[in-house]
């Protein structure tokens, strides 16, 4: 049950996009269109922002979104607010035996 | 409006035994899948354990020593950890699944496995 690969960190100036990457294989995000992102403020618990690749929860801005090619998957956020500063993770549906499988988590500090 | 509530966290030693709880409220629970992940100090989300209706299922790293299970009746999500290991602290989340996808999360308990 290896993880998701994401970069370590990635930054932003506020009004600008960034994007973080999450490599799998086709077993896990390759294989199904389940994946998604959680933001996670320190000390909080996690908070779904994208599910089903590109679907976006009720209540989270359309700055968020999400896409896949491939063996990897993506998060975009546009407009970067100072509130996004966060850790985000991906996930990803890896079949009845794996069944899930986190990234490593990337930390976005917004500059 | 969901709430999941996790309880049972605490100190014990290598080798002993914790439960978890995890209360729900807000939905019904027996139609959800549910799950349990843990995040180690200052590491990353590690997906634990899922039931679903009839199945139940083990990241690697927990099978054989932890045991998912639900009452219906109570609304609540159980995790037994029996012969624990220092790589076992964590703090423990359960959450209720969506659209597979984890959908609500509880607050956490933190457990810690030390002499």
């Amino acid at each position: 049950q290896s993880a998701l690969t994401q970069p370590r960190s990635v930054s932003g100036s506020p009004g600008q996009s960034v994007t973080i990457s999450c490599t799998g294989t086709s077993s896990d995000v390759g294989g199904y269109n389940y994946v998604s992102w959680y933001q996670q403020h320190p000390g909080k618990a996690p908070k779904v922002m994208i599910y089903g690749v590109t679907k976006r929860p009720s209540g989270v801005p359309d700055r968020f979104s999400g896409s896949k090619s491939g063996n990897t998957a993506s998060l975009t956020i546009s407009g970067l607010q100072a509130e996004d500063e966060a850790d985000y993770y991906c996930c990803s549906y890896a079949g009845s035996y794996t069944y899930w499988v986190f990234g490593g988590g990337t930390k976005l500090t917004v500059l | 409006e969901v709430h999941l509530l996790e309880s049972g966290g605490g100190l014990v030693q290598p080798g002993g035994s914790l439960r978890l709880s995890c209360a729900a409220s807000g939905f019904t629970f027996s139609n959800y899948v549910m799950s349990w992940v843990r995040q180690a100090p200052g590491k990353g989300l590690e997906w634990v354990s899922t039931i679903n209706r009839g199945n139940t299922y083990y990241a690697d790293s927990v099978k054989g020593r932890f045991t998912i299970s639900r009452d219906n009746s109570k609304s609540t999500l159980y995790l037994q950890m029996d012969s624990l290991r220092a790589e076992d602290t964590a703090v423990y989340y359960c959450a209720e699944e969506g659209d597979y996808f984890m959908d609500v999360w509880g607050k956490g308990t933190t457990v810690t496995v030390s002499s």
